[in-house]
């Protein structure tokens, strides 16, 4: 079974803050690990990434995939409130492209 | 970039009774479509692959006949949750992907709220 784990489940930082989250999945025919912030609605695409080692980067949010660990971290440097959220990472699997997505980390930036 | 919508935004209805939530992609074609569930503070849980033409793929233990999924046109989906009972209250989203996109890009959309009474 296709399984997604992320860590921690939840977060509180000060404004200004780097945070570091974690993704690690054990998935049958990867493809690809996505992130994607989700506040009250639906989620939002963040990154995609597919190779191992290639840094993406968005503003002050980048992230990194390791493939040989199975592993992905996302970093938000220099928080801002409106960094709160739940940050979700999915890996894209098999032909029909799934996305099996791990219990996300709820991220808490205070004044 | 690709717009998902889905409608109704929120359904509270009386156990028992049958809703449908419609998820359209309005500004390109989606020959497949996904229904996730999400239950509060729980991630995106995959219920069934929809394509078009075609009948949907279920995940295990999503049953088939609970959760009737039509996807009758490129750019029209639709979940009808039958006989609904307050456990299937929850928040219903749908992602599309385009015709002729990589097959990583699935757009999301911004979910319905469903409440069983």
């Amino acid at each position: 079974e296709d399984k997604v784990v992320q860590s921690p489940l939840s977060l509180v930082v000060h404004e200004g803050d780097t945070v570091t989250l974690n993704c690690s999945y054990e998935v049958t025919n990867f493809r690809s690990l996505l992130w994607y912030k989700q506040e009250k609605k639906a989620p939002t695409f963040l990154f995609m990434l597919t190779s191992s080692g290639i840094e993406k980067k968005s503003g002050r949010l980048s992230s990194i995939l390791d493939k040989k660990e199975l592993f992905s971290i996302l970093n938000i440097t220099a928080t801002q409130t409106g960094d709160s959220a739940v940050y979700l990472c999915a890996a894209n699997t098999g032909t029909a492209s799934k996305l099996t997505f791990g219990t996300g980390t709820r991220l808490q930036v205070t004044l | 970039g690709a717009v998902v919508s889905q409608h109704p935004s929120r359904v509270i209805c009386k156990s028992g009774t049958s809703v449908k939530i419609e998820c359209r992609s309005l500004d390109f074609q989606a020959t497949t479509m996904f229904w996730y569930r999400q239950f509060p503070k729980q991630s995106l849980m995959l219920m069934a692959t929809s394509n078009e033409g075609s009948k949907a793929t279920y995940e295990q233990g999503v049953e088939k006949d609970k959760f009737l999924i039509n996807h009758a046109s490129l750019t029209l989906s639709t979940l009808t949750v039958t006989s609904a009972h307050p456990e299937d209250s929850s928040f219903y989203i749908c992602s599309a992907r385009e015709a002729r996109a990589s097959d990583n890009e699935q757009f999301f959309g911004p979910g319905t709220r469903l409440t069983v009474l």
